[in-house]
């Protein structure tokens, strides 16, 4: 079956830091990756994603780029901000596009502090 | 269009009582999903429709949970003689697919359910 692995958290960091959480994941075919992140009292938001492989996913200073050798898609970003405080959740989908049933990891909480 | 939407955002309900969820996606969205999520864990798969139609039920759905969606529109979760393990977080998705074209997932805020 599927499954996604990512980092354990918590991870605390200061601005301006970089960041890496690393996901890796188990999937039959040619899933699409995804990242979402979900900041405190709000929806699960998509952040970014990557349908095949060596896609790079790249949104708001987040990049994460599709890795099938490594079967990874781990998130970075150069220069965090105390805004980027969140829980992020690698997740994948392997529907092919005719179902988008994504199958999580289980997040890892992220604090950036001035 | 307010994407999303969930109600009630928290429910406390006592074992053994029945209760229902509400969901309203994206108008043009033509596929609903529910999730469950309990405290530091991913979203789990509930269920998925297609217009009205329920095309896949995961595991985790016990006899005790049904859902609906009878107009293809908003979607009801209804969870009959809760148990203390139900309490967690419900929450409802919606994409468009299609020939060709498909959306990715938008997310409602969810569902906080405590079972006391």
């Amino acid at each position: 079956g599927n499954s996604v692995t990512q980092m354990e958290g918590p991870v605390t960091l200061s601005e301006e830091a970089f960041l890496t959480i690393n996901c890796t994941y188990t999937a039959t075919g040619y899933p699409s990756l995804f990242w979402y992140v979900q900041y405190p009292g709000e929806g699960l938001q998509l952040l970014l994603k990557a349908t095949k492989a060596d896609d790079k996913g790249s949104n708001k200073g987040f990049e994460a780029t599709y890795r099938k050798e490594t079967t990874s898609f781990h998130l970075e970003k150069g220069s965090v901000q105390v805004s980027d405080s969140a829980v992020y959740f690698c997740a994948l989908s392997n529907s092919g596009g005719s179902n988008y049933k994504l199958t999580f990891g289980k997040g890892t909480l992220l604090t950036v502090n001035p | 269009d307010t994407g999303v939407s969930q109600d009630p955002r928290h429910k406390i309900t006592k074992r053994g009582q029945n209760v229902t969820f509400r969901c309203d996606p994206i108008s043009e969205h033509n596929r609903l999903y529910w999730y469950r999520q309990t405290l530091g864990q991913g979203p789990e798969f509930l269920t998925y429709f297609q217009n009205e139609a329920q095309l896949e039920k995961s595991r985790l759905l016990s006899d005790r949970f049904s859902a609906e969606r009878p107009k293809g529109s908003f979607s009801t979760l209804e969870i009959q003689r809760t148990e203390q393990g139900d309490s967690a977080m419900y929450l409802c998705a919606s994409s468009f697919g299609g020939a060709g074209r498909a959306t990715e997932a938008f997310f409602g805020q969810g569902t906080r359910l405590t079972v006391v």
